[in-house]
């Protein structure tokens, strides 16, 4: 049981627009930044998003991030076959004195 | 380029020990706080242990605290991780990557491939 909520799948064709929630409590979203990795099989997690709402160099604006209160989005416009991946959210938790992560969305691309 | 090389995964009997070693290039290793996270087999990420950019501070999942220790060496620039008293829930691929702290900014900005660890009779 992870302590940041996410959806196991989300799915969207070529071109759609996702969102991907995280939902979490006072000690973590509600005090700190969320920040969201992608991860394919076999490859190293990438940072996508950081501070809420920040893009990495080299990150594509179709990538955009928000957060309200207890709770966070990652939003991908204009879908794109290579964006199949496992999409983390995480936050530092006050209470448990260390990072939190969400179990993780599976995103298809149809 | 920053590249994070993990090694020392391998299998472990239970209670048994392994060290974990991160070489870090690319980036001013004594200046960055450090961090390892793993992945257990089908499932997602979780977050094991941090260590602070001088080494005087460290943080540990509940999970782990008292069995696993991290550490580093700014002169090697490599980061470890001791595990000891393995357990079956152990079992995963263990990510070192290089964290941001900074007031009310923490995450993670490059991580490794990753090195498994198999705690099995």
């Amino acid at each position: 049981q992870s302590v940041l909520t996410q959806p196991p799948s989300a799915s969207g064709t070529p071109g759609q627009r996702v969102t991907i929630s995280c939902s979490g409590s006072s000690s973590n979203i509600g005090s700190d930044t969320v920040n969201w990795y992608q991860h394919l099989p076999g490859t190293a997690p990438k940072l996508l998003i950081y501070t809420n709402n920040q893009r990495p160099s080299g990150v594509p604006d179709r990538f955009s991030g928000s957060k309200s209160g207890t709770s966070a989005s990652l939003a991908i416009s204009g879908l794109q076959s290579e964006d199949e991946a496992v999409y983390y959210c995480a936050a530092w938790d006050d209470s448990l004195n260390g990072w939190v992560f969400g179990g993780g969305t599976k995103l298809t691309v149809l | 380029e920053v590249q994070l090389l993990e090694s020392g995964g391998g299998l472990v009997q239970p209670g048994g020990s392994l060290r974990l070693s991160c070489a870090a290039s690319g980036f001013t290793f004594s200046n960055s706080a450090m961090s390892w996270v793993r992945q257990a087999p089908g499932k997602g990420l979780e977050w094991v242990s941090a260590i602070s950019d001088n080494g005087d501070t460290t943080y540990y999942a509940d999970s782990v605290r008292g069995r696993f220790t991290i550490s580093r060496d700014n002169s090697k620039n490599t980061l470890y991780l001791q595990m000891n008293s393995l357990r079956g829930e152990d079992t995963a691929l263990y990510y070192c990557a290089k964290v941001i702290a900074l007031e009310g900014e923490y995450y993670f900005d490059y991580w490794g491939q990753g090195t498994l660890v198999t705690v099995s009779a």
